[in-house]
């Protein structure tokens, strides 16, 4: 298993403006994935974050407003740019485990005003 | 994506068996079949998966019908942590996705006491 820590655990944050969210992983991992909980719904897909290459982004999410940083194979961070109050939402990131298993962070709230 | 089917919402008794349904008629070949649950205010957590064969293991157990049209997750004497959103996912090994995993809305489970 995988143990992973996120930083901020929570913020609230001024509409326009941007929070950066830290992922850290207790062991070398090659894929890295953000996800989006908006509130009472389910987990949506952000972005695949693999080292050494540029993120993949899902349908929906663009690099100029969720940039993501993967500098090492335990860390990466994930931008919310010019923030409105419909990015309020917990943002989680996972990593891949040794049999296909992912294993989630406990997720940032971010509450946009 | 291939897609699930799950009850929005089950109730359950305390130390009672717990037989939670996933409907994926639609399953391919390369599909393995993910179960997570998810408790309140955290992030989800793996639970477990399989290919064709039942599987066991220390949290719950998997049945897989014969078709592979449809799963079930068992567990075997339900206790008040256990109540949760429950997630089946199907995850493509061939890795033709990138590895992701898309959540569908999930069984909520209530266990009384």
């Amino acid at each position: 298993s995988a143990v992973i820590s996120q930083k901020p655990s929570r913020d609230i944050c001024q509409r326009g403006t941007s929070l950066t969210i830290q992922c850290q992983v207790d062991s070398q991992v090659t894929m890295m994935f953000w996800y989006r909980q908006q509130p009472g719904q389910s987990l949506t897909l952000i972005a695949t974050a693999n080292q050494g290459s540029e993120a993949t982004y899902e349908s929906g999410f663009v690099i100029d407003k969720f940039p993501i940083s993967r500098p090492n194979l335990t860390f990466s961070t994930l931008t919310v740019s010019n923030m409105s109050p419909e990015d309020s939402s917990i943002y989680l990131c996972s990593v891949e485990g040794g049999f296909g298993e992912q294993y989630f962070g406990p997720g940032t709230r971010l509450t946009v005003t | 994506d291939a897609k699930t089917t799950q009850p929005n919402s089950m109730e359950s008794n305390e130390e009672e068996p717990v037989h939670l349904p996933c409907n994926h008629s639609t399953i391919s070949g390369t599909d393995y079949i993910h179960w997570y649950r998810q408790l309140p205010s955290q992030g989800p957590e793996y639970v477990i998966h399989g290919l064709t064969s039942n599987v066991n293991n220390r949290m719950a157990s998997l049945a897989i019908a014969e078709d592979r049209k449809s799963s079930t997750l068992i567990l075997h004497r339900a206790t008040l942590r256990d109540a949760a959103v429950y997630y089946c996912i199907l995850r493509d090994i061939t890795y033709n996705q990138g590895g992701k995993l898309i959540f569908g809305q999930g069984t909520e489970l209530s266990v009384k006491p």
